[in-house]
């Protein structure tokens, strides 16, 4: 197993430009998050899934939109990307089961907005 | 806003000492769980101890919770040069599927 996977690993976007990080797990696990890190700030949550076809807001999910059209992908877009966008993204998944409320979490993509 | 305060922000140690790392949380939690991020990775899970455990063990680690003062310890025994990293805590609500991430506690084991 592969585990969880992001695409792509670094990418410099400047202002304005749009662009989608993909997330594939092959786990499959139910829920599925994205997150961003900065710098002393811990993970913020950006946005999550509970299952296919189903999104929800998290923590810090302004400018960023998502879809979960298959179970195993979950894509987090940036529409009009922000100098403030600038961060680590880290996506995420876990098993819904009783117990098993470990996140495995992928290797991260680091976006410079310019 | 950051539920997971951890303390310290950074703790150097030698080879061979042991590290403690701490954790608070504010609202009432399901499970606290401990990550570890190597520098440029992703986070690893570690341990999670449950709202009705008091302590946990796995290997070199431990793991302590005291919901009456709302914290959480992490102790490394006997630490290794490998164990440089940034560890985290994440506290799961007693509702919802969703962790909130400490702050992270840098860990530098010096050999």
């Amino acid at each position: 197993n592969a585990g969880v996977t992001q695409t792509p690993k670094f990418r410099v976007l400047k202002t304005g430009q749009s662009m989608t990080l993909l997330c594939a797990q092959d786990m499959n696990h139910e829920y599925m998050y994205w997150y961003r890190q900065d710098p002393g700030m811990g993970l913020r949550l950006i946005h999550y899934s509970v299952g296919e076809g189903t999104t929800a807001k998290g923590e810090v999910p302004d400018g960023y939109n998502v879809s979960r059209l298959k179970k195993q992908n979950f894509l987090l877009g940036l529409e009009s990307a922000a100098p403030s966008q600038t961060s680590v993204y880290f996506c995420a998944s876990t098993l819904l089961a009783p117990g098993t409320d470990t996140q495995y979490f992928g290797p991260g993509t680091r976006l410079t907005v310019l | 806003s950051q539920q997971g305060e951890e303390d310290p922000q950074a703790l150097s140690i030698q080879e061979g000492e042991n590290a403690t790392m701490n954790c608070s949380y504010k609202t009432s939690i399901n499970n606290l769980q401990w990550y570890r991020q190597n520098s440029g990775r992703g986070l690893v899970h570690l341990i999670l101890i449950r709202s009705n455990e008091r302590e946990k063990h796995s290997g070199r680690l431990r793991v302590t919770l005291d919901t009456s003062k709302k914290s959480s310890s992490l102790l490394i025994t006997a630490s290794r040069a490998a164990d440089t990293a940034s560890y985290f805590c994440a506290k799961k609500e007693t509702s919802g599927s969703r962790l909130t991430f400490g702050e992270g506690t840098q860990l530098t084991v010096n050999p």
